[in-house]
């Protein structure tokens, strides 16, 4: 089976960053995907990493070690916005889209 | 360009009768899953489909649970004699065939009240 785990809560204040980690045991591993959902909205792609390392991409960067089973999502500068829960998912199998998803990470952002 | 379109968005039903979930993949896509999210809970995967054809039904419920997607028109979830814990918020998400796209897009969802 899948085991894929993240913090349920964070906090942190406007302008600072907020790290968000995620540890997975899967059967299979062909990439490691993180979405952002808004309450009551569909989950929206931030990032994907299949190969070990960081990828930056804006204020968002994630990092990926397989050996070690671990991602994390790093949210810099946060903004009000980005007040929502945070889901990382894992993907099994290479020739298709089906999901494993953790319990997902709510992040608020305070003035 | 519209991405996944899911209706309805709400969707109250009483106990017992069915419910009839769509979602029209985004143009061009041919692969269709389908994610429950229960309240407080993430996304657990159900039933993964192609152009009339179930390719991963393995998160269906083995009961009350069918899912179609045929060849014109949109996929179909469908939940027959519904009870109070299918109330949820049911997620449909598309992807094109090819390998090397890194994104399964999501609709917006239909969430589903059984009274």
């Amino acid at each position: 089976g899948q085991n894929i785990d993240q913090p349920t809560e964070m906090t942190a204040t406007e302008g600072a960053i907020v790290q968000i980690n995620c540890t997975y045991q899967t059967s299979g591993f062909n990439g490691l995907f993180w979405y952002q959902q808004h309450a009551g909205e569909a989950p929206t792609f931030l990032s994907y990493n299949v190969l070990d390392g960081l990828e930056e991409k804006g204020r968002f960067s994630s990092f990926l070690s397989r050996s070690k089973g671990y991602s994390y999502l790093l949210l810099k500068e946060l903004q009000m916005k980005d007040s929502a829960s945070y889901l990382c998912a894992v993907r099994e199998r290479s020739n298709d889209y089906k999901l494993s998803f953790g319990a997902g990470t709510t992040v608020t952002v305070r003035a | 360009n519209a991405g996944v379109m899911q209706n309805p968005r709400h969707l109250v039903r009483r106990r017992g009768q069915e419910a009839r979930l769509r979602c029209s993949p985004v143009k061009g896509h041919s692969h269709v899953y389908w994610y429950r999210q229960l309240p407080e809970e993430g996304l657990k995967f159900m039933v993964y489909l192609q152009k009339e054809n179930i390719i991963d039904e393995s998160g269906m419920p083995k009961e009350r649970f069918s899912a179609e997607f045929p060849k014109e028109g949109p996929s179909i979830l469908r939940i027959q004699q519904v009870v109070r814990g299918d109330s949820a918020a049911y997620f449909c998400a598309s992807s094109p065939d090819r390998e090397e796209n890194t994104e399964a897009f999501f609709g917006q969802g239909t969430r589903l009240t059984v009274v």
